[in-house]
């Protein structure tokens, strides 16, 4: 059974802390993982595609790494602003099968 | 240009009735998806699209649910003789073509209520 598990499930922060969470899922038959950010009555939004083992993605404040290998993504936020809050997705795919497997999320609130 | 959409955006049906759900992707996207979320649950495919076909059913919980897409566009999702467990936000997403490295695009989503 691939399952995907995505800590911690929430997280509290002050507004200009730089935080981060991780994903973890099965480190064979790798084929991609995405991550997604959702907000609240709002539709998910991809971040990143991530493929390749040590890959690294940004946009804006926020980054993801990629460590195929022992099977874990982290995602950070720089200077953490009060619209980051969101709940983060991530999304595994085993041998490009076309069936996204996720997470619970990680439900991030930014206090100002 | 527009958006993944869906309606309604929000559906009470009572348990026993029947319920269409539909999605509308991105012009272009020869992928469709859905999805539903249950409370306290993650999120849970249900079947896509490549075209009009549909290589994976796998994900659909019971025969009472189906789902069609015609003219590589539109797509009903249908529930048959609702059950309150059928309660949950399904969402559509869409993508230029199928595959695990192809981002997807969501609408908002139909909230489910069977009472």
């Amino acid at each position: 059974i691939l399952n995907v598990e995505q800590s911690p499930q929430s997280l509290h922060v002050q507004e200009g802390d730089s935080t981060n969470f991780t994903c973890s899922f099965p480190s064979s038959n790798f084929y991609a993982l995405h991550w997604y950010r959702w907000e609240t009555a709002k539709s998910p939004e991809a971040l990143f595609v991530m493929t390749l083992n040590g890959d690294e993605k940004k946009k804006g404040r926020i980054s993801a790494t990629l460590n195929t290998k022992e099977g874990y993504s982290y995602l950070y936020i720089k200077g953490s602003q009060p619209e980051d809050s969101a709940t983060y997705l991530c999304a595994f795919n085993a041998g490009n099968n076309r069936k996204l497997i996720w997470g619970l999320g990680t439900s991030l609130a930014v206090n100002p | 240009g527009a958006g993944v959409s869906q309606s309604p955006s929000n559906k009470v049906t009572e348990k026993g009735k029947d319920v269409e759900l539909r999605c509308d992707p991105i012009s272009g996207h020869t992928a469709l998806y859905w999805y539903r979320q249950s409370l306290g649950q993650g999120l849970e495919f249900l079947i896509y699209f490549q075209g009009n076909s549909a290589p994976d059913k796998s994900g659909l919980p019971s025969d009472r649910f189906s789902a069609e897409r015609t003219g590589g566009s539109v797509s009903t999702l249908t529930i048959q003789r609702t059950q309150q467990e059928d309660s949950a936000v399904y969402l559509c997403a869409s993508s230029l073509v199928a595959g695990g490295q192809s981002q997807q695009y969501f609408g908002p989503g139909t909230r489910l209520t069977v009472t």
